[in-house]
């Protein structure tokens, strides 16, 4: 049973340029949900998906975006990059109504701005 | 606002010695879980154990224990006899009832790393 899988495994991109990660769930999960986790710090909610839709969004700017497609997998979108935006960015996938299950986690996406 | 506080930043004990995590949680609501989690080197977020608002019954799972109490806002976890490989960050997060979707959105605290030493 294959979990969480996330592509690519690291990425290096340049300030302005714009980006995008992928996201596939745990099999039977049906929301995906984003974070960021800048290094030394803890994980940070960017959004959640479900049903194709942006349920809940943390404090993010709008440069973040992101879908989910019919199959539940997800991308998360990263436009005018910023030095800042350097980080390990994590995929969760849960199930919709589990409100007592944990998210699973990736491996995650280390990207890294020159 | 939810905030969750995870004061020591660097622990080190030597092999089998236990060791306890704080963790110190603020929320309003009355309905959130409270999580652990492991991160080891390959970046992966581990779940450990979880605890609903409800239920303040400490249990032990194997090594792991924790102590949830609800006067203090507090939720700590312990690792009974350390091993080696037990060397990881350790994030305590917390979760409110969202909506119907039940996919909460977690808020984590800035980790504690942990060392065993051989």
């Amino acid at each position: 049973d294959a979990g969480v899988t996330q592509s690519p495994t690291h990425l290096i991109k340049t300030r302005g340029q714009q980006v995008t990660l992928r996201c596939s769930p745990k099999s039977g999960h049906d929301t995906v949900s984003w974070y960021q986790q800048a290094l030394g710090q803890g994980p940070q909610f960017i959004f959640q998906y479900y049903e194709e839709e942006e349920r809940q969004r943390g404090n993010f700017p709008d440069r973040f975006s992101g879908h989910q497609f019919p199959n539940y997998s997800s991308e998360l979108n990263v436009n005018a990059l910023l030095l800042g935006d350097s980080a390990l960015y994590l995929c969760a996938s849960g199930k919709a109504g589990g409100l007592d299950q944990p998210q699973h986690f990736g491996d995650g996406t280390r990207l890294s701005i020159l | 606002a939810q905030k969750v506080t995870q004061a020591q930043t660097e622990i080190s004990v030597v092999e089998k010695e236990d060791v306890t995590l704080d963790c110190v949680y603020e929320t309003r609501d009355t309905t959130y879980y409270l999580f652990w989690y492991k991160q080891p080197p390959s970046g992966e977020l581990v779940f450990l154990i979880r605890r609903n608002s409800f239920d303040e019954q400490n249990e032990i799972s194997g090594r792991y224990s924790w102590n949830f109490q609800k006067s203090t806002s507090s939720f700590n976890f312990t690792i009974t006899a350390s091993q080696v490989v037990d060397s990881a960050v350790y994030f305590c997060a917390l979760s409110e009832y969202l909506d119907q979707t039940g996919a909460n959105n977690l808020f984590f605290g800035t980790g504690t790393r942990l060392t065993v030493i051989p």
